[in-house]
């Protein structure tokens, strides 16, 4: 099956610093990435769609400043948190929809652990 | 708006008990349905699927029947593992200005003891 790659799996930086996360396809062309966030124990929340060649579409509620989305190209989408704090430590997931399918199956990465000390 | 509703966890069996894991969804047209599965630590994988009403969805043991009638996609197995351990989240996908948007449920966390 088609195959995400995120990187990297885990990630401890101090507070103010800013953090980049990415996220492949590895053997299929995407030309839509979503990001999502989730807290221990609880669902993923989407926090944005990502587009290649044009700007990310943000959920309601997220900071589109402090999460910075990047989609340069059909196998690349990254995630930067710009001037981390300790309350964006989280799990970050990204998944990413094959062109050309119809059925909405998602493809997901590994996620990355981010601690913000 | 549509939403997904699954049954709240954590679910402990057995051992090769029966296994269900309720999910019931509302979608405006024909959504398609999906569970995934996510183990300690790492992203979600797609566990089995059905895109039409009356398709079964079947993989690794696990099943699940799109029903129409009553809007539901129960995962049943019929002998569960202790490696089934793990959170597994109902989602559908339906056709949103743009594209698809995904809809997950809240997640079922599943303990299965030796």
């Amino acid at each position: 099956g088609a195959v995400v790659s995120q990187h990297p799996s885990w990630v401890i930086c101090k507070s103010g610093t800013s953090v980049k996360i990415e996220c492949r396809s590895l053997d299929f062309q995407a030309t839509t990435m979503f990001w999502y966030r989730q807290f221990p124990k609880q669902s993923l929340m989407l926090m944005a769609t990502s587009n290649e060649g044009s700007k990310a579409t943000y959920e309601q509620g997220v900071e589109k400043d402090k999460f910075l989305i990047n989609h340069a190209s059909l196998t690349l989408s990254t995630l930067t948190v710009t001037s981390a704090h300790p309350e964006d430590s989280s799990f970050y997931i990204c998944s990413a929809r094959p062109a050309g399918t119809n059925t909405g199956e998602l493809f997901f990465g590994e996620g990355s652990r981010l601690t913000v000390l | 708006g549509n939403s997904v509703t699954q049954m709240e966890g954590p679910v402990t069996l057995s051992e090769e008990a029966f296994l269900t894991i309720n999910c019931t969804y509302t979608a405006t047209g024909y959504p398609s349905l999906f569970w995934y599965v996510q183990y300690p630590g790492e992203g979600l994988q797609l566990l089995l699927k059905a895109t039409k009403a009356d398709d079964k969805g079947s993989n690794k043991g696990f099943e699940a029947t799109y029903r129409k009638e009553t809007t539901s996609f129960h995962l049943e197995k019929g002998s569960v593992q202790v490696s089934d351990s793990a959170v597994y989240f109902c989602a559908l996908s339906a056709p949103n200005t743009g594209g698809f948007k995904t809809i997950f449920g809240a997640g079922t966390r599943l303990f299965v003891k030796a």
